[in-house]
């Protein structure tokens, strides 16, 4: 069976320091992933897709990055956080385009 | 721009009641996804509806869809205190992997 695990599961970061959030899916080749982020008491917003090695789509101009360097490995990254960028960050995998996204444990990330 | 309603955005009901969650959306699509979100939690998959006229029932929840009128429904059937979460439904439509989700609804159920 398939799994998502991301890390950490809480953070919290000064203003102005770096990112880096860490999803890993097992059990599957080539998914899609995805990362969203979810403000408190809100919706879902897409961030970044990627349906395979070394491809990013973005969604959101911001200063948040997101890179694939492995098939199952999905990164989140920032050089300078803002206050803006506090909130639930969220990966999910799908098998392809019209396959349900599978959402893994989420990162609660407080910027301060 | 593909914009995803929910109404209502909060449900108080009590236990035993029948009630209904709608979803809108804005622009022709071929798939919808409902999902569960409880507090604090991560999401999880409920229903995927993927034709016009599609109907998924799990225990007290069924979910529809009409693509005509651009019209999900999640109907829950004599309610009980578990099925408080929040519900979000989520559209898909066209080329590549993009969901856009709507509001999400609050749903507290009383005893």
């Amino acid at each position: 069976s398939q799994t998502i695990h991301q890390w950490p599961a809480t953070l919290v970061q000064p203003v102005g320091s770096p990112l880096s959030l860490e999803c890993t899916v097992e059990g599957t080749s080539n998914p899609n992933l995805y990362w969203y982020r979810q403000a408190a008491g809100r919706g879902l917003q897409l961030l970044f897709y990627s349906v395979g090695i070394g491809q990013i789509s973005s969604e959101v101009p911001q200063n948040l990055s997101a890179s694939r360097p492995q098939d199952r490995q999905f990164i989140l990254s920032s050089k300078k956080l803002l206050l803006s960028d506090s909130g639930f960050y969220l990966c999910a995998w799908s098998r392809d385009r019209t396959d349900t996204q599978y959402f893994g444990p989420g990162t609660r990330l407080t910027v301060l | 721009e593909l914009k995803v309603e929910q109404n209502p955005l909060f449900l108080s009901m009590q236990e035993g009641k029948n009630y209904t969650i709608y979803c809108n959306y804005s622009t022709t699509s071929d798939r919808l996804y409902w999902y569960r979100q409880d507090p604090g939690k991560s999401l999880e998959s409920l229903f995927v509806l993927l034709s016009n006229g599609a109907v998924k029932q799990e225990g007290r929840l069924m979910a529809s869809l009409d693509t005509k009128a651009r019209l999900s429904t999640l109907h829950i059937t004599a309610a009980v205190h578990d099925l408080s979460a929040t519900y979000f439904c989520a559209v898909g439509p066209g080329t590549a992997s993009k969901l856009t989700f709507g509001t999400g609804t609050r749903l507290q159920v009383t005893l």
